[in-house]
């Protein structure tokens, strides 16, 4: 099946600094892709939609100057965190759309673990 | 609006028992449903999903799941639990045609010996 990885699997950083969280599609070309975001013991959240060469559309309350997305391209979409604060923890997840060959399904990446001191 | 409700929070059964976990959704198209496991620290795994066709879908693992369109449910099921099912089990509606997932907030499988 199709793989999604996410780098890096774990971070850990200082208040204030910012973050980036790498999403690519390892096999297929993605024109969209999905950020998630984990609180513990929570499902999973729509954070922003990611869309290649176009700007992301956020879900609301979802702060854009925040949490910067840019899909630079059909295999890579990235999730910056800028000045990150304890609140930012979480696990962030993403989520390709493969629409090639037919196909339309998601497959999600394994996850990123941010922890914010 | 698109909600997916997950009834039970936390499930105990015995290891060899059978096991039902609820999902009832609410969707405004032809629902894609699928069922997704996660272990602690870890990402999604995709247990089976339904697009259309036969309403009793087999998974890995041993996991099926039925689709009543009638009750808007996608009950999951496996026959005889192992311990190593023990983990959270979400169900989502949606993720067809680029569209976003719908989760429900998790059940919380314990499985004791």
């Amino acid at each position: 099946g199709a793989v999604v990885s996410q780098h890096p699997s774990r971070v850990i950083c200082k208040s204030g600094t910012s973050v980036k969280i790498e999403c690519r599609s390892l096999d297929f070309q993605a024109t969209t892709m999905f950020w998630y975001r984990q609180f513990p013991k929570k499902s999973l959240m729509l954070m922003a939609t990611s869309n290649e060469g176009s700007k992301a559309t956020y879900e609301q309350g979802v702060e854009k100057d925040k949490f910067l997305i840019n899909h630079a391209s059909l295999t890579l979409s990235t999730l910056t965190v800028t000045s990150a604060h304890p609140e930012d923890s979480s696990f962030y997840i993403c989520s390709a759309r493969d629409s090639g060959g037919g196909r339309d399904t998601q497959y999600f990446g394994p996850g990123t673990r941010l922890t914010v001191l | 609006a698109q909600s997916v409700t997950q009834p039970d929070i936390h499930i105990t059964v015995s290891e060899g028992a059978s096991l039902e976990l609820r999902c009832n959704y609410s969707y405004g198209a032809t629902p894609y449903l699928f069922w997704y496991v996660q272990s602690p620290g870890q990402g999604l795994q995709l247990l089976l999903k339904y697009f259309s066709g036969d309403t009793l879908v087999q998974g890995i693992k041993g996991f099926e799941a039925e689709f009543k369109r009638s009750q808007s449910s996608f009950n999951l099921r496996k026959p005889s639990v192992h311990w190593s099912d023990a983990a959270e089990y979400f169900c989502a509606v949606g993720g067809g045609a680029g569209n976003q997932f719908y989760f429900g907030t998790g059940t919380s499988l314990t499985v004791i010996p």
